[in-house]
């Protein structure tokens, strides 16, 4: 079964500053998907990254990229620039693409809470 | 706003009541998924549905049954409620299965 670890329970960041938040994961699959969803207090789940595995290039959305490296099974997700409004916990996610009983499944990782300081 | 809605947003019940939540995907996804998040559990996969056909399964309950009706909206139905079960229980929704997944605002369930 694949797992997702996120070894930082908390970080902060100051307000402009840059900051990665780290995540790894666990799979015997050469082709999956991977996601960082951001959860901010008011508990929505607002989708900010992903990423195929079978594409060598680190996939970017405007303040957010990643930095993806397969063989390590690493998938770190950098905001540049940030923002009060990017306070929140972020999970890091793996699915399958492949069928049977985990067809369509996220497994999630534990989560990372950022704190932004102004 | 991700466009999938559910309903209710929060709920208050008591132990061995049963509950139904509602979920209504974004226009055009086929796609339907239900997660549990709980403080001790995290995130967890329960089940999928794709255009009326459940597709996968995961750690769900036999007291949690789950159903996608013919306009693609879904029901969680919890039952013999514990007060293990107070989460917050989210819908997502994906165009294809699988797909990428955009998730509701979440139900609050509190069983006391």
């Amino acid at each position: 079964a694949q797992t997702v670890t996120q070894s930082q329970p908390e970080m902060s960041v100051q307000e402009a500053e840059t900051v990665t938040l780290s995540c790894t994961y666990d799979t015997s699959e050469s082709d999956y998907y991977l996601f960082w969803y951001k959860q901010p207090p008011s508990r929505q789940m607002i989708l900010v990254i992903r990423q195929e595995a079978y594409k060598q290039q680190n996939a970017t959305e405007n303040r957010f990229s990643v930095n993806f490296q397969k063989a390590a099974k690493s998938f770190s997700l950098k905001i540049s620039d940030s923002q009060l409004g990017d306070a929140a916990m972020y999970f890091c996610a793996y699915r399958t693409i492949f069928g049977g009983t985990s067809y369509g499944k996220l497994t999630f990782g534990q989560g990372t809470i950022l704190t932004v300081h102004p | 706003d991700s466009g999938v809605t559910q309903t209710p947003k929060h709920l208050i019940t008591a132990t061995g009541q049963r509950v139904t939540l509602r979920c209504s995907p974004r226009s055009g996804d086929l796609s339907v998924y239900w997660y549990q998040q709980s403080l001790d559990q995290g995130l967890q996969f329960l089940i999928q549905y794709y255009n009326g056909e459940e597709r996968a399964k995961g750690n769900i309950l036999e007291r949690f049954s789950a159903q996608q009706f013919p306009d693609l909206h879904s029901e969680l139905n919890l039952s013999s409620l514990e007060l293990g079960d107070s989460a917050l229980y989210f819908c997502a929704s994906s165009v294809e299965a699988p797909g990428t997944q955009y998730f509701g605002p979440g139900t609050r369930l509190l069983v006391l």
